[in-house]
């Protein structure tokens, strides 16, 4: 089947430093991933539409300034967040859709705990 | 804007019991719909997806059941195991939209 390979799984970093998390798809070309963010004990909030070759579609409330998105090959979109606080601790989750074999749905990454001290 | 709904939030059953758990859906013009299942930390694992134009889809102990007019999804689990513990997410995707939309999840516990 489908597969999303996300890294680093966990990651602590110092406030105001940025961190850049990864999302490759390992067998099958995704032009469009998705980033989720997920807080304890609540459902995956939709972030961006990763958007190969061009810019993301942010969801409204959303800082694309904050939350940097690059999608340069048909295997990798990373997510950067900038300048990370406290806040930005959270769950990031992302997933791709191969549209070559619908039956699979959407497959999504491991996930990344981001932990800003 | 459609909104998913997953009912009951958390849900404790000893070994062995059959259950059901329930997913609702406000806009019924739906591509298709997908349960997952996540463990504490983890990512999310596709159970089941179902596509609107179908009715049910089953499998090993799992079967999802879809009524797209009622805007209503069951997943049954039968006989469950220890090892079935974990949130199980519901999401679909609109027609008009490229991204899943997901309930907040049924926390289940299994006690052995």
């Amino acid at each position: 089947g489908a597969v999303v390979s996300q890294h680093p799984s966990r990651v602590i970093c110092k406030s105001g430093t940025s961190v850049k998390i990864e999302c490759r798809s390992l067998d099958f070309q995704a032009t469009t991933m998705f980033w989720y963010r997920q807080f304890p004990k609540q459902s995956l909030m939709l972030m961006a539409t990763s958007n190969e070759g061009s810019k993301a579609t942010y969801e409204q409330g959303v800082e694309k300034d904050k939350f940097l998105i690059n999608h340069a090959s048909l295997t990798l979109s990373t997510l950067t967040v900038t300048s990370a606080h406290p806040e930005d601790s959270s769950f990031y989750i992302c997933s791709a859709r191969d549209s070559g074999r619908d039956t699979y749905g959407y497959t999504f990454g491991s996930g990344t705990r981001l932990t800003v001290v | 804007k459609q909104e998913v709904t997953q009912i009951p939030a958390a849900l404790s059953v000893p070994e062995g019991e059959n259950l059901v758990l329930n997913c609702s859906f406000t806009d019924s013009a739906i591509y298709n719909l997908q349960w997952f299942r996540q463990d504490p930390g983890k990512g999310l694992t596709s159970l089941l997806l179902i596509q609107s134009s179908q009715r049910e889809q089953t499998s090993g102990r799992l079967n999802a059941s879809l009524d797209k007019s009622s805007g209503r999804s069951t997943l049954y689990i039968a006989a469950s195991q220890p090892g079935d513990s974990a949130t199980y997410l519901c999401a679909v995707l609109n027609q008009a939209g490229t991204a899943l939309i997901f309930g907040k999840g049924t926390t289940l516990s299994v006690s052995s």
